[in-house]
């Protein structure tokens, strides 16, 4: 079955402590992306990614990290979470960037 | 930056009712996608429009794309309880890689 996913769902985290988001898309997509969902701002992206090795920023990218090391791999790195982060944050994939977006299932991060 | 705005961000109408979104930019688009949105989870495609002018149907859902791609609609035709979500539209940009979400139209739609 053709999925993306978005590891963990739901997490609480306090201000500076380091963390990572996983994602794994098993499509054989070269474009990944990450995006962010807060009320009345939409979904925003904050990096993507055209294929390994080649990864650039997206509208906000201050304050995060990705790599893309593997086709198959995205995560998100938050190196000294702050409160200001605290959102809903999903991965994509696609084919490339004109083309549909699958969605992994979403993690609701939480920075106190 | 470029941005895809949608208008109304939202609506609440009762059933039967026949409803229009609108996305629109300045930006020229090689395809816009249309999504839909439940709480919490990750938007689903409904539509890929491709060429400018090019109109398309999924049941009561019509979609058009503008001529000039930089635009495009979305037309529910008698609209259902079941149709309540968050409506999207979404495009790469031509001459970036990236792609962006339009502003969201919230739907509501009464028994």
């Amino acid at each position: 079955e053709a999925q993306v996913t978005q590891n963990p769902r739901y997490l609480i985290t306090v201000t500076g402590k380091k963390l990572t988001v996983t994602c794994s898309q098993n499509m054989n997509h070269e474009y990944m992306s990450w995006y962010r969902q807060d009320p009345g701002l939409g979904l925003r992206q904050i990096y993507y990614s055209m294929n390994v090795e080649v990864t650039d920023k997206g509208d906000v990218p201050e304050g995060y990290k990705v790599s893309r090391k593997e086709k198959r791999n995205f995560p998100l790195i938050l190196e000294s979470p702050s409160p200001n982060q605290t959102s809903l944050y999903f991965c994509a994939s696609h084919r490339d960037s004109n083309t549909e977006a699958f969605f992994g299932q979403g993690t609701r991060l939480t920075v106190v | 930056t470029q941005l895809l705005e949608q208008s109304p961000q939202f609506l609440s109408i009762q059933e039967g009712e026949n409803l229009t979104v609108y996305c629109n930019s300045s930006s020229v688009f090689s395809s816009l996608q249309w999504y839909r949105q439940e709480p919490g989870e990750g938007p689903v495609l409904l539509v890929t429009v491709v060429t400018g002018g090019e109109v398309k149907k999924l049941k009561r859902l019509t979609f058009q794309f503008g001529d000039a791609r930089k635009d495009s609609s979305l037309h529910i035709t008698a609209a259902q309880p079941g149709d309540t979500g968050l409506y999207l539209c979404a495009g790469g940009p031509s001459g970036t890689y990236k792609y962006i979400f339009g502003t969201g139209t919230r739907l509501k739609v009464l028994a």
